[in-house]
This record gives C-alpha cells, structure tokens and sequence, in this order.
C-alpha cells in the first residue's frame, strides 16, 4: 500500500513565523503535489513537483515556497505565516507509470492554525 | 479556465438505495478520471479511476465515463450509512495536474 506521511496533524504558529511542513511518500512516486483545503473552496494546488529538485507554481503560490531534495521528501514553507493561511494542508504523490499512473494518493493532512 | 464541476448537494438516500454522484468536465483532451471519498476531518481517500469510456465496477462501486459529453459519473449500490462522506471528482489534464471538483456530500439515511 502507497503511504504518504505528514509531519504534524496538528500545528499552531504565530503570525510572522516561518513553517516547515513535510510530507514523506514510501512508493517511489516521481510526482508530489501540496494543496490547501478550505470550507467552500474545495482542493486548491499550491506547489507540485515532478522528478528531484523540480518544482512548479500551482494556482495559489504566494506565499509559500518548497523544497525537493529527495525524491521520497517534499516540503511546504510559510515564508512568514499570515491569518489567512490557516486552513488544512494536504501532501499527495503520484507515479507516471502504468495504468495506474497519476492517481494522486494523499497523507492525513495538517491542520494548522495562524494566530 | 479548465473546470470540473460537481452539483455539492447534499444528495440524501436511504440505507440499500443506490447513490448516484456526477460530475461534468470542460478539458476535452482529459484522459484519466478519479473519484474520491473524503470523510469529514480526513484526507481523500482514492476509490476508482477511469480511464476509456463505458462502465468499471468495483465492488458495490461502478464508475462511468462518457468522453463524448465530458461526463463521469459513480454509483454505489446498497448503500450503507458508512458511505456517508463528500465525494471529490478529478480529473487529469495536460501535463501533471488534476483538477478537482468542489465534492458531493452523500447522506445516507439508515
């Protein structure tokens, strides 16, 4: 079974703090995906990447930034955490390969809270 | 814009009825389609993909798929109340994103 992990299910920083969010996949997968999900808004793409070191703006980047040095390690940066990224965050991967290529397998999510 | 679009209902049926979930897409050239199962407080939970069109059935799940109209759609059969839960349609464009509709909440009445 594909399993993506999540460093925190729960987190609360202040307003200005710098966040580190990461997300561990064990499949091998080439492709890793961070979204934000939010009551109304559905699931929103923040950043995705394709192979190591390879990243691609998603539709709402501002704000944050990631970082792949591993294939296996994906991580998510707050730059300077505001109110308005408190929401829920949620870490996917997936392969290229085969039939089953491109289904998106997500991690338990990390809800965090800005005050 | 590409746009996957799903009606947010909720859709409420009662325990043994089969649920009817759909979902219209506007990117012609979409290959793969997904349907997840998200409980409230959970991550999506991957429960059928798609890939040609016609009827793939999995269980108590079919999902269907008509390219022609950009189309898909899931049924589940006997329903149970633990199929309760909002269910996220996606789709696969052009390169490595997939888009996802806003979810259909599911209600089943036991």
């Amino acid at each position: 079974d594909v399993k993506v992990t999540q460093s925190s299910r729960y987190l609360v920083k202040r307003t200005g703090e710098k966040v580190f969010l990461e997300c561990v996949q064990d499949m091998d997968h080439e492709n890793m995906f961070w979204y934000r999900q939010d009551p109304g808004l559905g699931l929103r793409l923040i950043y995705f990447s394709y192979d190591v070191k390879m990243k691609e703006k998603g539709d709402i980047p501002e704000g944050y930034s990631v970082s792949r040095e591993k294939k296996e390690r994906f991580s998510l940066i707050l730059e300077s955490a505001s109110t308005n990224q408190t929401s829920m965050y949620l870490c996917a991967s997936s392969s290229n390969l085969g039939v089953q290529g491109y289904e998106q397998y997500f991690g338990p999510g990390t809800r965090l809270t800005v005050t | 814009q590409k746009e996957v679009e799903q009606n947010s209902g909720p859709l409420s049926v009662p325990e043994g009825a089969i649920a009817s979930l759909n979902c219209t897409y506007s990117d012609r050239v979409s290959q793969s389609f997904f349907w997840y199962r998200q409980y409230s407080g959970k991550s999506p939970e991957l429960i059928m993909s798609i890939y040609s069109n016609g009827d793939k059935e999995d269980g108590r799940f079919t999902a269907q798929l008509n390219k022609a109209s950009q189309y898909v759609s899931l049924l589940i059969r006997d329903s149970q109340p633990s199929d309760s839960a909002t269910y996220l349609c996606a789709v696969k464009t052009g390169g490595f994103k997939t888009i996802f509709g806003a979810g259909t909440r599911l209600f089943v009445k036991a």
